[in-house]
Parts: structure tokens; C-alpha cells; sequence
């Protein structure tokens, strides 16, 4: 069983959908949970950081932790064409290998105009 | 303008070379990553280093070697005792102290066995 699990995809919705993506993970010890937006041929580029449990919210963007059922997920509200990419979460925990994250598989998004 | 640069984007390499990718950062941070991604896969970590003159080796070091001689540089070389080198190879920097878990990488280099 992998540390991290993503489901690959691909997901396609309409423009203006709200679009979740999960991960789950069997680590308890994961503390800081990381969302990373990939273009094709692209590094990833980091979208939301959030530390233990909760809800982060970033314009259309909200991340959800939930560490009692080790789950995580990113919503995109009023999605859109340029949303358009490969979502990757990524954790980490206090002391783990320099800060190494442990990456899902990555999710494929496509938003049909 | 701050970032991470990696060179060249694409390498196509015959079997049996070693060829060596760039990677440069002006973040000054001080810690400095490589990763591996194939189609379908998450990123792998291939070595990492936190400081100047030392250097970890990752989940998937072996075939892969690294230095870091300057805190702006970190050059990864992959050998010819790479088995399946070809792939997407991801440079990544984090500052340390709060907030180090998050990574910050470049454009990445496309590296093709022919």
C-alpha cells in the first residue's frame, strides 16, 4: 500500500462546476499538507499549504484536512479552462529526510468550456 | 526576479553516456531537491541536501549522482548505470526553519534515451 493515494484520473467537468480532489494517506504522523498545480510539461507549482486539521481558503480555492480520517481535499469553486492541469498533493511530517514530501500519484483536471 | 533555473529543457542522451542537468536557485534557500516523475507516478525523490558540502540520497539514488558545492547550485548527473533514465527530472528548493515544508521547484529537464 502506498503512503499516499490519488486517484489519477482523468476528470473532466463543465466550465463553472465545482471540482473535488482527495488524497488519502495511512501515515498518522503527516502534520503539513501541501497542494501543487502542474501545467503539461511544467514544474508544479504550489497552491495551498496547510498545517494539522482544518480549512484553508484561497479565492476559488479551499483545502480540507481531515488527520482523524487521514484524508485531505482540494475544492475549486466556479471552475475554469485555465484550471485545466495536474493537481498533486504532497505531506510531510516534523523531521522526516530534510523535509522530503511524500507525493500522491496526481490527479488529471480538465474543464470543458 | 527570484526562481529556479534547470538546463537545458529537453537532453537526449545516447546509452552509456553520462550526462549532468542544471539546476540553480536565487531563493537562497538553503535546502536543494531532485526528483524523478514518470507518466502516472507521483514525484520520487532521487537525492536532496540541506546545506553546502552535504548531500542525502533519496528513495532512488542509485544510477544518479549529485554535488553541491555553491548553496545556488545543485547538479544532478545520471550514469550510464541508470537503467531506465528516461523521464521528467524536477529541481526543487525550501527554505528551512518554519514553513520549510513547502518546496518550490523549476521548469524542469526532459531527458530522452535514444
Amino acid at each position: 500500500q502506498k503512503e499516499v493515494e490519488q486517484d489519477p484520473g482523468p476528470l473532466s467537468v463543465p466550465e463553472g462546476a465545482i471540482v473535488s480532489l482527495n488524497c488519502t494517506y495511512s501515515n498518522s504522523a503527516f502534520q503539513y499538507f501541501m497542494w501543487y498545480r502542474q501545467y503539461s510539461r511544467k514544474g508544479p507549482e504550489l497552491l495551498m499549504y496547510t498545517y494539522s486539521s482544518g480549512n484553508k481558503e484561497d479565492g476559488r480555492f479551499t483545502a480540507q484536512v481531515d488527520k482523524s480520517s487521514k484524508y485531505i481535499s482540494l475544492f475549486i469553486r466556479d471552475s475554469q479552462p485555465s484550471d485545466s492541469a495536474t493537481y498533486l498533493c504532497a505531506m510531510s511530517f516534523f523531521g522526516n529526510q530534510g523535509g522530503k514530501l511524500i507525493f500522491g500519484q496526481g490527479t488529471e483536471l480538465s474543464v470543458k468550456p | 526576479d527570484g526562481g529556479i533555473t534547470q538546463s537545458p529543457k529537453y537532453l537526449f542522451r545516447k546509452e552509456g553516456q553520462n550526462v549532468t542537468l542544471s539546476c540553480e536557485q536565487n531563493l537562497n534557500h538553503d535546502a536543494m531537491y531532485w526528483y524523478r516523475q514518470d507518466p502516472g507516478q507521483g514525484l520520487r525523490l532521487i537525492y536532496y541536501s540541506q546545506i553546502v558540502n552535504d548531500f542525502q540520497k533519496g528513495d532512488i539514488a542509485e544510477g544518479y549522482s549529485v554535488s553541491r558545492e555553491k548553496k545556488e547550485s545543485f547538479p544532478l548527473t545520471v550514469t550510464s548505470a541508470q537503467k531506465n533514465p528516461t523521464a521528467f527530472y524536477l529541481c526543487a528548493s525550501s527554505p528551512t526553519g518554519t514553513g520549510s515544508y513547502t518546496q518550490y521547484f523549476g521548469p524542469g529537464t526532459r531527458l530522452t534515451v535514444l
